[in-house]
């Protein structure tokens, strides 16, 4: 597509479910980033892919959070056991590589645990 | 570790006046530094990228200023209109290189005023 497609856009969730939050790069984009952004606060960097190389983790808070890029395409962000911190907009963004250029950021994914 | 500020939190401006927003960073050297505006809702836009060997860099109605000694940027808006209001973040690549994913400010929020 012509730009990076997120979903679900809206997704409330209870307290120690599973939520899988799905992104769709630009086609052609070797690089792809999952930040958060809670209410009034900066982008939190959690991951990133590039290519066929292991991501960069660094930034997951927790075990209970895991990623995967499936065929350099599409990723799929998992929170298990939701708490009510995870609360927040879920960014990704894709590049042609992670050192040209800028991001192409999606909507985001609005996640609140209740 | 690095550390990414943004002036203020908000800035307001009456419409046609040059507004100007301050990224400041310390304890390393950047290979470039970008501009992104993030309106309500919505994921972040890329406005502009410029690299360390670059003094300035002009898009439009946009002006961005790169001094590696004082390790600022500064990002004027000319002739500022009310659809130019949204908040406005800096990223920088960690580690003094220009790998891996970007580091964001917390933003700065511009009201243009009619």
């Amino acid at each position: 597509g012509a730009g990076v497609s997120q979903s679900p856009s809206n997704k409330v969730t209870e307290k120690g479910k599973d939520v899988e939050l799905r992104c769709d790069p630009i086609s052609g984009h070797t690089a792809l980033y999952w930040y958060r952004q809670s209410l009034g606060q900066g982008l939190e960097f959690l991951i990133y892919f590039q290519g066929n190389s292991a991501p960069d983790k660094s930034g997951l808070p927790s075990d209970r959070f895991s990623a995967e890029r499936t065929g350099g395409s599409v990723s799929t962000l998992t929170i298990q056991r939701t708490q009510q911190e995870d609360s927040a907009v879920y960014l990704c963004a894709s590049s042609l590589d992670i050192s040209s250029g800028g991001y192409t950021f999606g909507s985001g994914t609005r996640l609140t645990v209740v | 570790s690095q550390k990414i500020e943004q002036n203020s939190e908000a800035l307001n401006i009456q419409e046609g006046k040059t507004a100007t927003l301050t990224c400041n960073y310390t304890n390393y050297s950047p290979a470039y530094l970008q501009w992104y505006r993030q309106d309500p809702g919505r994921g972040p836009v890329f406005l502009l990228l410029i690299r360390e060997n670059e003094k300035e860099k002009r898009k439009e109605r946009l002006k961005v200023t790169f001094d590696t000694t004082l390790k600022q940027s500064l990002f004027h808006i000319t002739a500022s209109q009310p659809a130019d209001s949204a908040t406005y973040l800096c990223a920088l690549p960690p580690y003094g290189g220009s790998q891996g994913n970007l580091i964001f400010g917390k933003g700065t929020k511009l009201s243009v005023k009619p």
